[in-house]
């Protein structure tokens, strides 16, 4: 069964690391998501691709890069993380022209 | 600029109570609306989606939600709630999501 997975489901890290959180789908949609999801701010777009080669930034894009090399994968990468970066993390994927996602089951970033 | 509005935070209902969460976007262009579910530590899942035709969109569980255009609205509704629709609810358009509403049903 075709399916979105996130990895890893929990991480903690140290203030000014880089860090990567891994996003591979197998439906071969076109467009996939990272958000960030926080108390009392629902989800948050951080960066979007609409297609291999393409990345477009979300609402809250500082501090965080994404590439796009394929269909199947989206990590997303925190520069040196920050405290203000602790959130779980969503990936989500959608068929080209649509935005009924599907969503990856999160993974929970803490930066101390 | 996008914007989706929740009215509520956080609602309280008991069972079989009926339920209408809020949702009002704003957003220039043809839209498509969505309603999404997360369960208690869980993602997020898709409840209903409005993209054209019909306004009163039927969605899984007994939900449905309907688009009035003139107002900018998408309030979900579902006639009689259950203990397990305790949730978290969030209305999106296009790829932009509301803060979320807290469903609590008391058994």
């Amino acid at each position: 069964d075709a399916e979105i997975t996130q990895s890893p489901r929990h991480k903690i890290t140290e203030t000014g690391r880089q860090v990567t959180l891994a996003c591979h789908q197998t439906w071969n949609h076109n467009n996939m998501f990272w958000y960030r999801q926080d108390l009392g701010h629902g989800l948050r777009l951080i960066h979007y691709s609409y297609g291999v080669h393409d990345t477009n930034k979300g609402e809250v894009s500082d501090g965080y890069s994404v590439s796009r090399s394929n269909t199947e994968d989206l990590p997303l990468t925190l520069e040196s993380a920050a405290s203000s970066q602790t959130s779980v993390y969503f990936c989500a994927s959608s068929e080209q022209g649509s935005y009924g996602y599907t969503f990856g089951s999160g993974t929970r970033l803490t930066v101390v | 600029a996008q914007s989706v509005s929740q009215h509520n935070h956080h609602v309280i209902l008991s069972e079989a109570a009926s339920l209408e969460l809020g949702c009002n976007y704003s957003y220039g262009g043809t839209v498509n609306l969505f309603w999404y579910v997360q369960y208690p530590g869980q993602h997020l899942q898709l409840l209903l989606k409005y993209f054209s035709g019909d306004p009163l969109v039927k969605g899984i569980k007994g939900f449905e939600a309907e688009f009035i255009k003139s107002k900018f609205s998408f309030n979900l509704r579902k006639p009689s709630v259950q203990w397990s629709d305790t949730a978290e609810y969030f209305c999106a358009v296009q790829i932009i999501f509301g803060k979320g509403t807290r469903l609590h049903i008391l058994p």
